[in-house]
């Protein structure tokens, strides 16, 4: 089945140290999200990349980075963990249309399990 | 004023009740419009997805939009405790966003 999967499911890290969760879809969507959610809180948009193309949110701070190594995989690199970024980390994907596509632009997004990350 | 507000529950009904999720938003630009079903501690997964206003039905779950009101609903017939999750509207306007609603925590009891 097509789907989205997320390593690991769980991950503990230390205050400060770099930390990656990865993604993969087997779905060929060229859009990748990752989210940020935290308990009781709507899922907060990260960053995303439309094919190559990386798309930064004004607010995600500095210390989260992502790379896109190809349209199958994107990694989320959080490089000085601290205790506030403690939460789900989810990666999600949709198949967005060109510019002048007929129908609705706008595919919905899939989400994977999510990574729950710990900092110690 | 946040730009989809979502009642954060809990709410929490007998088996076999109606139920009815609401959302409002305030950006007259959004034409598409989700819900997503969330259990504790993993992803969101899609129930409903529906452009612009209208009703959309799929077995138990009836999605509504009324665009002119800036309101969707969710209803579920003969709810099922395995229904018991956290339900995420989303919404969003031809661009790669969502903006998701805080999510409405559902407990059916048996």
């Amino acid at each position: 089945d097509a789907m989205v999967i997320q390593n690991p499911r769980y991950q503990v890290t230390q205050f400060g140290k770099p930390v990656t969760l990865s993604c993969s879809q087997t779905l060929n969507h060229n859009v990748m999200y990752w989210y940020q959610q935290k308990s009781s809180q709507a899922p907060k948009l990260l960053f995303h990349y439309y094919d190559k193309d990386f798309n930064n949110e004004a607010d995600t701070p500095d210390n989260f980075q992502s790379r896109r190594p190809n349209t199958s995989f994107c990694f989320l690199d959080i490089r000085s963990p601290g205790l506030g970024d403690a939460a789900m980390y989810l990666c999600a994907t949709s198949r967005d249309q060109p510019y002048g596509s007929p129908g609705p632009r706008q595919e919905t997004q899939y989400f994977g399990p999510g990574t729950r990350l710990l900092v110690l | 004023q946040k730009e989809v507000e979502q009642d954060p529950g809990p709410l929490s009904v007998p088996e076999g009740a109606i139920v009815s999720l609401n959302c409002t938003y305030s950006n007259s630009a959004f034409q598409y419009f989700m819900w997503y079903r969330q259990y504790s501690r993993k992803g969101p997964e899609l129930l409903m997805y529906t452009y612009s206003s209208g009703n959309k039905e799929d077995g138990r779950f009836t999605a509504q939009v009324d665009k002119s009101s800036k309101y969707i609903s969710l209803f579920i017939r003969d709810s099922q405790p395995s229904d018991s999750a956290t339900y995420l509207c989303a919404m969003g306007r031809g661009a790669q966003k969502l903006v998701f609603g805080q999510g409405t925590r559902l407990t059916i009891n048996p």
